[in-house]
């Protein structure tokens, strides 16, 4: 089946300083993909929606100079969070439309100290 | 915008129970996608089962079975004979066909298999 795969896996950086997460498509081509953020014992928040050769779609309340989204090819976006801060630490996680299914990778846990 | 709702946030049962877990959801969209995960304390999500809004025929696959009612816009997730291997947080989650496609989650519900 399809795969997604995101790195890191986990990361802990120092306050101020910018982190990239990397999603990658390895077995078909992703126009589109999505980025959720996951707060401890919370749900799933949609962050924003990433095309392929145009600029990201942002929900509501999500800034956009702070979550900068790059859909630069088919199989790689990425998402850097800029200038960390100890409240954007969570968990982070693409996920890409397959027909009508979804796949998620595998999260990327931030930790901001 | 689509909205699920999970109105249990913590089930505890012992081994061996049956556990429901509830999952109601708005949508004005007449195509749609009704979706469960599973989210073991690792945080990776473990797909279910994916239902089209034109399917309502139940469904079961081993000890889970899903209830799908488009008149109570509900779609209940069942686990029979539960065991400790289930504990986790399970989402419901709806996608439209019309615009972005994207997937929108439930709060989730902790369920807690005791021994």
């Amino acid at each position: 089946g399809a795969v997604v795969s995101q790195h890191p896996s986990r990361v802990i950086c120092k306050s101020g300083t910018s982190v990239k997460i990397e999603c990658r498509s390895l077995d078909f081509q992703a126009t589109t993909m999505f980025w959720y953020r996951q707060f401890p014992k919370q749900s799933l928040m949609l962050m924003a929606t990433s095309n392929e050769g145009s600029k990201a779609t942002y929900e509501q309340g999500v800034e956009k100079d702070k979550f900068l989204i790059n859909h630069a090819s088919l199989t790689l976006s990425t998402l850097t969070v800029t200038s960390a801060h100890p409240e954007d630490s969570s968990f982070y996680i693409c996920s890409v439309m397959i027909g009508y299914g979804y796949t998620f990778g595998s999260g990327t846990r931030l930790t901001v100290v | 915008a689509q909205k699920v709702t999970q109105a249990q946030t913590e089930i505890s049962v012992v081994e061996k129970e049956d556990v429901t877990l509830d999952c109601v959801y708005e949508t004005r969209d007449t195509t749609y996608y009704l979706f469960w995960y599973k989210q073991p304390p690792s945080g990776e999500l473990v797909f279910l089962i994916r239902r089209n809004s034109f399917d309502e025929q139940n469904e079961i696959s081993g000890r889970y079975s899903w209830n799908f009612q488009k008149s109570t816009s509900s779609f209940n997730f069942t686990i029979t004979a539960s065991q400790v291997v289930d504990s986790a947080v399970y989402f419901c989650a709806l996608s439209e066909a019309k615009g972005n496609n994207d997937m929108r989650f439930g709060a989730g519900t902790r369920l807690t298999v005791k021994p």
